[in-house]
């Protein structure tokens, strides 16, 4: 099954409030990997992490890899209607191929 | 360059019909694999591939087969379509050194449905 979950589930935010999505698995991570999914799209790439306690910065977007590197989360600072869709983490637990998490949804209220 | 490319974009079958998704990609990535979206369950593995002539199982891989006679081909084959196999499915690639270490690039997805 899956080993690498991921919560909240869904997420209603208001437009300009901010937005957190935490990734956990019980072993290691060799690295980390987040996607983004629009209604009705495909998963598009956002960042990978590899380093334990690795921060990484997309303009409003905040990726950071814990330094158990067993967790990582993403965090979206004042969000947009854009930012609307589905967030997974993936990752390997392990010697295994890349896990998905079940992903966040993400509602926007403008 | 077409990216990840997937036939049909939407497929309604009978149970116990057969039928092939494909999936091709043009980056000469070695890395393919495929997965199965249902609402609530993310992204489940079914079968992935490191190369041509190599593929192995993933999460889910009951009631499908896969092949991978050449780099840009990987298709999904149903044998015996059943009501739990309606599903969206995406085939993905990357690159290979690491192969699944690297960005996963999507196809559009097919939207199977099993009546």
């Amino acid at each position: 099954g899956q080993q690498v979950m991921q919560i909240p589930q869904y997420q209603h935010v208001q437009e300009g409030e901010d937005f957190t999505t935490y990734c956990n698995s019980s072993t290691t991570l060799s690295n980390i990997q987040w996607y983004k999914q629009r209604p009705g799209g495909h998963p598009v790439f956002l960042i990978q992490l590899v380093k334990s306690g690795e921060v990484k910065k997309q303009k409003r977007l905040t990726f950071q890899f814990g330094e158990a590197k067993k967790n990582s989360s993403l965090h979206i600072t004042a969000t947009q209607t854009t930012d609307v869709g589905t967030y997974f983490c993936a990752g390997h637990p392990g010697n295994t191929p890349l896990v998905f998490g079940k992903g966040t949804r993400l509602s926007v209220i403008a | 360059n077409a990216g990840v490319t997937q036939t049909p974009k939407f497929q309604v079958l009978k149970t116990g019909q057969s039928m092939t998704l494909q999936c091709a990609q043009d980056m000469n990535h070695e890395y393919m694999s495929w997965y199965r979206q249902d609402p609530g369950m993310g992204l489940r593995l079914i079968h992935y591939s490191v190369g041509a002539g190599i593929t192995d199982q993933g999460e889910v891989p009951n009631g499908y087969n896969v092949s991978r006679s050449t780099t840009e081909d990987f298709p999904l084959r149903l044998l015996s379509a059943a009501p739990s196999q309606t599903s969206v499915y995406f085939c993905a690639s990357s690159y290979s050194l690491g192969g699944a270490y690297n960005e996963q690039f999507f196809g559009p997805g097919t939207r199977l449905t099993v009546l």
